[in-house]
């Protein structure tokens, strides 16, 4: 049974405009979520995070929002910039299980000029 | 400079062979993971090595044997593989602490078992 899910194998925005990548969960005790971009024949590079204190965190123009209520996390891009186009990865963990990261299929995001 | 390395970036190898994965951090850090990424599935983790210590395998066959000789270096020996063995095989690591730490992946090492 999959924990953590990106429900959308691939998302297309225009340059400039807003990139929402979502991810559900189904683990209530998750309490540190992370996002990872990865370029083909690289590997996944870490993003930003958010703790489940937390509803929301900001690093430029990456912004992650958390819903504990609903399970739910996503990832806001903003503005989209066409080096943005990779695979989007989310990841989750419980606590006190230092070593173990769950992480979703991922979503594929092209964007275009 | 990365801060993880890998290699080879590429490996092609017959079933019988024996082959090994090298995954190098520069990062500090005590710990060190493999993950094996095949199309369309989520990463799996396989194994998870603390101060060179082996905390977790992930039910993972024994035709594939990790080894951490220090906490800088992890190698994954590989022996008798099968063509569903073919994936990408990534090395991260990590500073362990309670709470929030996060994983620094490798570029990864493309295997394909023919």
């Amino acid at each position: 049974d999959q924990q953590v899910k990106q429900n959308s194998p691939s998302l297309s925005v225009q340059e400039g405009r807003i990139s929402i990548l979502n991810c559900d969960y189904t683990n209530s005790m998750f309490d540190y979520f992370l996002w990872y971009k990865k370029y083909p024949a690289e590997g996944p590079t870490f993003l930003i995070s958010i703790s489940s204190i937390k509803d929301k965190n900001e690093d430029g123009r990456f912004t992650v929002f958390l819903n504990k209520s609903a399970k739910h996390l996503s990832l806001h891009i903003v503005p989209s910039q066409p080096g943005d186009s990779a695979v989007y990865f989310c990841a989750a963990k419980r606590p006190y299980n230092t070593d173990k990261l769950i992480f979703g299929t991922g979503t594929r995001l092209q964007v275009f000029p | 400079e990365t801060g993880v390395t890998q290699t080879p970036r590429h490996l092609v190898m017959g079933m019988t062979n024996k082959k090994s994965l090298k995954c190098e951090q520069h990062l500090g850090h005590n710990a060190m993971y493999w993950y094996k990424q095949s199309a369309k599935k989520p990463l799996e983790l396989m194994f998870v090595y603390n101060f060179k210590e082996q905390t977790e395998n992930n039910s993972v066959p024994s035709r594939f044997s990790p080894e951490c000789p220090n906490s800088s270096h992890l190698f994954l020996h590989l022996h008798t593989l099968q063509p569903e063995d073919s994936a990408l095989y990534l090395c991260a690591s990590s500073q362990e602490l309670v709470g929030e730490e996060t994983q620094y992946f490798g570029p990864g090492t493309r295997l394909l078992v023919l």
